[in-house]
């Protein structure tokens, strides 16, 4: 079983519609929790990050944490053709330590 | 300012030959990463270097794999005898002590493809 566990995909939406985005994790010793967007051929942008369980808001991105779940998401509002990348999820255990990535989720937003 | 910056962007070689492949990190970036991304396939840490200690070399998948770093610029990472699984993706990651580790900054990668 994999660390990090995510949805490949890929999902397709309509645009203005909002998205979610998710990922389960085993490790309980994971404390930051982060997303990247990637566009084709290029390298991960960081888009939100988290520290230990809450939510984030950032313009139209929402992160949630869920410790006790293992359980991390990410909403998009009003997505946008823009929007249409793969999303992959990634933690840390902190302190300069490697991100483990999940492997990511093909998002398409059809104007 | 200047993003992390990688080098070539795309390597193809023979199975059996030796490749470097080159990280240019944002300046005063104390830490750098590299990871390996396979077609369809999430990020894969391969060897962390932050400051003067010793790397953290945990995700090597083999002796074929090594890399270098000086003091806190250019980094290099050197495939030996390469095999046709090498074929991926292979990024460099940079990130500033002061902002905390989280916010690593990733280069475009080098695409390579073992003949």
């Amino acid at each position: 079983q994999k660390e990090v566990e995510q949805d490949p995909g890929p999902l397709s939406v309509p645009e203005g519609a909002i998205v979610s985005l998710n990922c389960t994790y085993s490790n309980s010793a994971f404390q930051y929790f982060m997303w990247y967007r990637q566009y084709s051929r290029k390298g991960p942008e960081l888009l939100m990050y988290t520290y230990s369980s809450g939510n984030k808001e950032d313009g139209r991105f929402t992160a949630q944490v869920d410790k006790s779940s293992k359980y991390i998401s990410l909403f998009i509002r009003d997505s946008q053709p823009s929007d249409s990348a793969t999303y992959l999820c990634a933690m840390s255990k902190g302190g300069g330590n490697k991100l483990v990535f999940g492997a990511g989720t093909i998002l398409r937003v059809k104007s | 300012g200047a993003g992390v910056s990688q080098s070539p962007s795309n390597k193809v070689t023979e199975k059996g030959k030796d490749v470097e492949l080159r990280c240019d990190p944002i300046s005063g970036h104390t830490a750098l990463y590299w990871y390996r991304q396979r077609l369809g396939q999430g990020l894969e840490f391969l060897i962390y270097f932050q400051g003067n200690s010793a790397p953290d070399k945990s995700g090597l998948p083999s002796d074929r794999f090594s890399a270098e770093r000086t003091g806190e610029s250019v980094s290099t990472l050197t495939i030996q005898r390469t095999q046709q699984e090498d074929s991926a993706v292979y990024l460099c990651a940079s990130s500033s002590w002061g902002q905390g580790s989280y916010e690593q900054y990733f280069g475009p990668g080098t695409r390579l493809t073992v003949t």
